[in-house]
């Protein structure tokens, strides 16, 4: 079954340093991979996806993320965080190929937490 | 373009009753997929639905129902509504179904 780990449930950083938030994922094959964040009392807005390709992928509001298929991880970066970057993210994990489903299977979320 | 849609954006309802939550997809979107959020479950896959008929389900008891639409419009129900069904529900379409799926603002139900 796949299942996917987001190892730090909190972590806080200064305004202008540099941001790795991890994320392990379990599946035989593969993977469609996402990143997703939330602020509080709203939904999930898309940050960046991984399907196949390039394995550096850039997304929205200078986010990156690097799939590395020997560790199974798609770790999300940023070089220098805003205090607007404070939010709960989510790493997801959908069947991928030529699967017909686009069920996604949730980390149990990372909140960050940027400090002045 | 309008994102996805949900109403009503907030619920209070009492133990027993039942409850429909709708989502309006994005325009164009063919697929339409329901998660739970609850701090201690976490997101939680529930259905999705493209071209009207379901196509997969989550592990959630049979008072948790859904239906799609001819106009990719979704619709779920809780019936019998429990305590611990108090969550942020949150609706997500997406093109197909194996492509990135855009999220609503979730409606926020407590049931008391």
């Amino acid at each position: 079954a796949q299942s996917v780990t987001q190892p730090d449930i909190h972590i806080t950083v200064s305004e202008g340093a540099s941001l790795e938030l991890r994320c392990n994922y379990s599946y035989g094959a593969t993977p469609y991979l996402f990143w997703y964040v939330q602020s509080p009392g709203q939904g999930l807005q898309l940050l960046l996806k991984y399907f196949s390709g390039d394995t550096l992928v850039q997304g929205i509001k200078g986010f990156e993320a690097e799939f590395k298929r020997s560790q199974s991880s798609f770790n999300l970066r940023k070089p220098s965080v805003h205090w607007s970057d404070a939010a709960e993210y989510f790493c997801a994990v959908g069947e991928g190929g030529s699967s017909n489903t686009g069920k996604l299977i949730f980390g149990q979320g990372t909140t960050l937490q940027v400090k002045p | 373009k309008a994102g996805v849609t949900q109403t009503p954006r907030y619920l209070i309802k009492t133990r027993g009753q039942q409850v429909t939550l709708s989502c309006s997809p994005i325009s164009g979107h063919r697929s339409v997929s329901w998660y739970q959020q609850t701090p201690g479950q976490g997101l939680q896959f529930l259905f999705e639905y493209f071209s009207e008929t379901q196509r997969n389900k989550g592990n959630f008891p049979g008072r948790f129902s859904g239906r799609q639409f001819s106009n990719s419009r979704s619709e779920m129900n809780v019936s019998t509504l429990e305590l611990g069904d108090s969550a942020l529900y949150l609706c997500a379409s997406s093109l197909f179904l194996n492509t990135e799926a855009f999220f609503g603002q979730g409606t926020r139900l407590t049931v008391v």
